[in-house]
């Protein structure tokens, strides 16, 4: 199978606090991952897709100042929320990618469930 | 534009009796790829079903099939002898490019009645 994890599962942080949501692709190298953002009852909306050693591609109306992404590994994607609002509070799911082209199936992690206070 | 459209916001469907999930697609791109997935209430997205532009026959999976119709860009997805365990939100996506994101429609609720 292809296992993906993300940590914590969910977190509460007070406004103006940074958060660090981590990805992991447990039992395959991804050579891409991708973060999305869904709020309650919603679609997902792509965030960002980052290659590891490179810088992360940004969707458009999304602010990289605000959520960095760091893609250390092949294994390992971080996400960051830097100086957190409740407008954030959101369901923050990650997926990776073994290969590149538009079959290749993205796994998806169980998703962070953030609440900013 | 590249879109992905759902327009049923909520299904219901008897159990053991099929039930159709409609999505229609916009894109030029000649080469592209549609994926359908299941999010239960906990959060986590289940692969269903995936269908290349290319594709000469409709995919099937289990009790999962994909009708796709590609002069009218649509890729419905057909669950038959639906089961409880099948309520859930369902998502169609269309991927796209070299990098493989995809794009997610609406979603649509599907609730099986028992």
């Amino acid at each position: 199978g292809a296992v993906v994890s993300q940590h914590p599962s969910w977190v509460i942080c007070k406004s103006g606090t940074s958060v660090k949501i981590e990805c992991r692709s447990l039992d395959f190298q991804a050579t891409t991952m991708f973060w999305y953002r869904q709020f309650p009852k919603q679609s997902l909306m792509l965030m960002a897709t980052s290659n590891e050693g490179s810088k992360a591609t940004y969707e458009q109306g999304v602010e990289k100042d605000k959520f960095l992404i760091n893609h250390a590994s092949l294994t390992l994607s971080t996400l960051t929320v830097t100086s957190a609002h409740p407008e954030d509070s959101s369901f923050y799911i990650c997926s990776a990618s073994k290969g590149k082209g538009i079959n290749s199936e993205q796994y998806f992690g169980p998703g962070t469930r953030l609440t900013v206070t | 534009a590249q879109k992905i459209t759902q327009t049923q916001p909520g299904m219901f469907v008897q159990e053991k009796e099929a039930v159709t999930l409609d999505c229609t697609y916009d894109t030029s791109d000649p080469s592209y790829g549609l994926f359908w997935y299941k999010q239960p209430s906990s959060g986590e997205m289940i692969f269903l079903i995936y269908q290349g532009s290319y594709d000469q026959q409709n995919a099937t999976e289990g009790r999962y099939s994909l009708n796709f119709q590609k002069a009218r860009k649509s890729a419905n997805l057909v669950i038959s002898a639906s089961q409880l365990g099948d309520s859930a939100m369902y998502f169609c996506a269309m991927s796209l490019g070299e990098g493989g994101k995809l794009i997610f429609g609406q979603g649509t609720e599907l609730s099986v009645k028992p």
